[in-house]
């Protein structure tokens, strides 16, 4: 099983509609994230959290809401989806960031959103 | 100007090949590095971490320079399974947390 998991992996929705996109994680860190993916821009930060009630806006939060459940959960939540929304999302965690941590990012495999 | 920038690619080469990444960061208050790999339609893997003295790993070669703000990588005897994309990322913990990532470069590796 994936450490990382994301569900959806796949949606199609309609402008305006709401959709939730959900994370959780076997690693036991307590940094989570949440990126988007469109080509040519790389991925981008949307919110991501250093703990349960840690909650942090990333580059590009309009339009987007989070929360943190729980560790191991973190959702993001489109109020009202529309089509520029329209992108492969990313959780990921990472460790502490303490001595010995390693800084690295650890992915789910992604939840491709169209928003029509 | 982007605050991370990677060479545009894509990037076509014959097995055995050498290739070089580049890569440059705008804020010198950067403190960590990384290549990240990602293949078709999946998510991104770290490759390697990038430090300040070089590091090396099997094929792989990785160098900062941090006085001119740039970051390689070099794949050496290239393989077809080394055809990805190759993301470039910077930390900084200046005025909070940030992790930028590059647009990455696409590598072919053709026989």
């Amino acid at each position: 099983d994936a450490d990382v998991t994301q569900t959806p992996r796949n949606r199609i929705t309609k402008t305006g509609k709401r959709i939730m996109l959900e994370c959780s994680q076997t690693k036991g860190h307590d940094r989570m994230y949440w990126y988007r993916q469109d080509p040519g821009l790389g991925l981008r930060l949307i919110y991501y959290s250093f703990d349960v009630k840690d909650i942090n806006k990333g580059e590009i939060s309009d339009g987007y809401s989070v929360s943190r459940q729980a560790q191991a959960k973190f959702s993001l939540s489109l109020e009202s989806a529309i089509p520029n929304q329209t992108a492969l999302y990313f959780c990921a965690t990472s460790d502490s960031g303490l001595a010995g941590a390693t800084g690295e990012l650890f992915f789910g495999e992604g939840s491709r959103l169209t928003v029509l | 100007r982007k605050e991370v920038e990677q060479d545009p690619g894509p990037f076509n080469v014959p097995e055995g090949a050498t290739v070089a990444f580049n890569c440059t960061y705008s804020n010198s208050a950067s403190q960590s590095f990384f290549w990240y790999r990602q293949d078709c339609r999946k998510e991104p893997k770290l490759l390697m971490s990038v430090y300040s003295s070089g590091n090396e790993d099997g094929r792989f070669t990785a160098q900062l320079n941090r006085a001119s703000q740039y970051i390689s990588l070099l794949i050496r005897d290239s393989k077809l399974s080394d055809s990805a994309t190759y993301l470039c990322v910077v930390n900084s913990y200046t005025g909070g947390f940030k992790t930028i990532f590059g647009a990455g470069t696409r590598l072919f590796v053709k026989a």
